[in-house]
């Protein structure tokens, strides 16, 4: 049953602590992605990657971090640096440069920083 | 600046009848555009894409019409059932590159 998992559901951090959202995806995708979700905001990327051991900022990079040591692992880590770290979390996969543009979602991780 | 516009944060349409979502891009070298449904606290769900070079998508009840002069493309929903209630994104990208950018969404109430 092939699919992209998030974890977990929802999280709550304490205000200057580090986190870190899983996503896995067992697709055998190459391409993965993170985008962040706020009310009447759409989905805006957080970071992307193309390749094991690659990836490349997006247009909200600043105070997150990201790692790309598997094929089917993308973890997102958000930082104390991040100013307004509370948003709905979306973890996505894409075939790769051949296929088309479709992208698979996971189903998200609801951050909450009190 | 936005370069996918979705200029109706919501819609509401009788069970039944057509549902039209519209969306407008800025940037002329897009060349493959793409629909997502999303409910509350979920993932989206692909639902229909098209590539420049076509007009036209046809897949069930939905349907993508691409008008590339005037940089607009639409969601044709027929006929609109309750469970297509949800927010509708527009996103286009180009060239196959590996970013896809979203529009802001459009949400969808499926009147009974």
């Amino acid at each position: 049953d092939g699919g992209i998992t998030q974890s977990p559901k929802y999280l709550f951090r304490k205000e200057g602590q580090n986190v870190t959202l899983s996503c896995e995806q067992n697709l055998n995708h190459d391409a993965m992605y993170w985008y962040r979700q706020d009310p009447g905001q759409g989905l805006r990327l957080i970071y992307y990657s193309q390749i094991v051991n690659d990836f490349q900022k997006g247009d909200i990079a600043e105070g997150y971090s990201v790692s790309r040591e598997k094929k089917e692992s993308f973890p997102l880590t958000v930082t104390s640096a991040q100013k307004n770290p509370t948003a709905f979390y979306l973890c996505a996969s894409r075939m790769g440069l051949a296929g088309n543009n479709e992208q698979f979602f996971g189903p998200g991780t609801r951050l909450t920083v009190l | 600046d936005q370069q996918v516009k979705q200029n109706s944060p919501s819609l509401s349409v009788q069970e039944g009848r057509i549902s039209i979502l519209n969306c407008d891009y800025t940037n002329s070298m897009f060349d493959y555009f793409l629909w997502y449904k999303k409910y509350p606290a979920e993932g989206p769900t692909f639902l229909i894409s098209i590539s420049s070079i076509k007009d036209k998508n046809e897949d069930g009840r939905f349907t993508v019409f691409l008008n590339k002069s005037a940089k607009h493309l639409s969601l044709h929903i027929v006929p609109s059932q309750p469970g297509d209630s949800a927010v509708y994104f527009c996103a286009a990208s180009m060239n196959r590159d590996d970013k896809i950018i979203f529009g802001k969404g459009t949400r969808l109430h499926i009147l009974p």
